[in-house]
């Protein structure tokens, strides 16, 4: 069976700091991976996509996220974060072809000045 | 704004009663999805539609029913209402081309009292 397993519940951050937020995924086969990003009051937004090819993924907002098959990860990085990035982040795992993605926890990010 | 539109964004109601959560997805997107969002079980997958048809249903209690109409807007219909059933419910919408990630609406906030 699949899953995620986000194990930073919250982290505080100070702004202009760099960020990273830690994905381990449990899947049988080749993994579609996604960072989605929820701030308060709104919807997940994407982040960014891993598909194939290039295992560094650069997405919106200036975050990317690396693929690493032997760790089984896919940690979000940020080099220097805004006060905006305040957010809940969740990664997410999918099969190929079918997109009952399965959800981690989510982290929660505080920034603070 | 991802396009997928949900309404309405809140909902009171009591226990024992029925309701019904609206989605209209992306302009040319052929699949809806809803999730329950709640602080206990975090982001849990319920039901998929492609296209009119039911495509993959995750943990959705029997009480819980979805369908997709032909202009594509899905309806969630939550009946005979627990606290339990506390939570945000998103929907979101995904394109025909499998690299198509999920696009989330705002959500629809359901307070039972």
């Amino acid at each position: 069976a699949q899953s995620v397993t986000q194990p930073d519940i919250h982290i505080t951050v100070s702004e202009g700091a760099s960020l990273e937020l830690r994905c381990n995924y449990s899947y049988g086969a080749t993994p579609y991976l996604f960072w989605y990003v929820q701030s308060p009051g709104q919807g997940l937004q994407l982040l960014l996509k891993y598909f194939s090819g290039d295992t560094l993924v650069q997405g919106i907002k200036g975050f990317e996220a690396e693929f690493k098959r032997s760790q089984s990860s896919f940690n979000l990085r940020k080099p220097s974060v805004h006060w905006s990035d305040a957010a809940e982040y969740f990664c997410a795992v999918g099969p190929l072809n079918d997109y009952k993605l399965s959800f981690g926890a989510g982290t929660t990010v505080t920034v603070r000045a | 704004d991802s396009g997928v539109t949900q309404t309405p964004k809140h909902l009171i109601t009591a226990t024992g009663q029925r309701v019904t959560l609206r989605c209209s997805p992306r302009s040319g997107d052929l699949s809806v999805y809803w999730y329950q969002q709640s602080l206990d079980q975090g982001l849990q997958f319920l039901i998929q539609y492609y296209n009119g048809e039911e495509r993959a249903k995750g943990n959705i209690l029997e009480r819980f029913s979805a369908q997709q109409f032909p202009d594509l807007h899905s309806e969630l219909n939550l009946s005979s209402l627990e606290l339990g059933d506390s939570a945000l419910y998103f929907c979101a919408s995904s394109g025909t081309d499998y690299n198509s990630p999920l696009h989330f609406g705002n959500g629809t906030r359901l307070t039972v009292t």
